[in-house]
């Protein structure tokens, strides 16, 4: 089985600065697709970012754009301009392109914003 | 409203009584799994389903039942509830192609006492 984790349990930014958020996965495979999800308070699951593991540019969606390193294993999140609503847990995830039928989310990072 | 409906939203029960927890999608996806998120261990999944008829098991499947005989609902049945299962829950939904991400209910806090 895949796995994905992320080593930054808890991460803390000021508004309106950058912050990156950590996320290593370990596949043998070479189609895949790879997903940051946030959990605000309220717990709901929102999807933030998507990349696919065949595009070599790295997805970006207004303030929240990822680093991809295919060779390193590594899809980081970098979040620009931080805003107190960008204060929540963030999850990385992946599925396999191959057969789809499981994704692997990694323990979270929580993230806090700092007036 | 494109969404994926989860009941109940809380529940606090006793081990051994027999509970569902129901969930609902409205925007004909093929591709229907449940989690369970505790703390430290992220979102682990229960058990997946392709499309109707068809279910698998995920990562953590143990005293977790599931079924699919409607594309829109996929409900998770506990027949003997017990305190280690004690956690939130969220179902999700996708549509079955691969790059497809998915939608997620707004989760079901079980408490078993």
């Amino acid at each position: 089985a895949q796995t994905v984790t992320q080593s930054q349990p808890e991460m803390s930014v000021q508004e309106a600065e950058t912050v990156t958020l950590s996320c290593t996965y370990d596949t043998s495979e070479s189609d895949y697709y790879l997903f940051w999800y946030k959990q605000p308070p309220s717990r709901q699951m929102i999807l933030v970012i998507r990349q696919e593991a065949y595009k070599q540019q790295n997805a970006t969606e207004n303030r929240f754009s990822v680093n991809f390193q295919k060779a390193a294993k590594s899809f980081s999140l970098k979040i620009s301009d931080s805003q107190l609503g960008d204060a929540a847990m963030y999850f990385c995830a992946y599925r396999s392109a191959n057969t789809g039928n499981q994704f692997y989310f990694g323990t979270g990072t929580s993230l806090t914003v700092i007036p | 409203e494109a969404q994926v409906t989860q009941n109940p939203r809380y529940l606090i029960t006793v081990t051994g009584k027999k509970l569902t927890v129901t969930c609902s999608q409205n925007m004909n996806h093929e591709y229907m799994s449940w989690y369970r998120q505790d703390p430290g261990l992220g979102l682990r999944q229960i058990y997946y389903s392709m499309n109707v008829e068809v279910t698998d098991k995920g990562d953590v499947p143990e005293g977790y039942k599931v079924s699919r005989k409607e594309k829109r609902n996929f409900p998770l049945i506990l027949e003997s509830p017990s305190p280690n299962q004690t956690s939130l829950y969220f179902c999700a939904s996708s549509l079955s192609q691969t790059y497809q991400p998915q939608h997620f209910g707004d989760g079901t806090r079980l408490s078993i006492l």
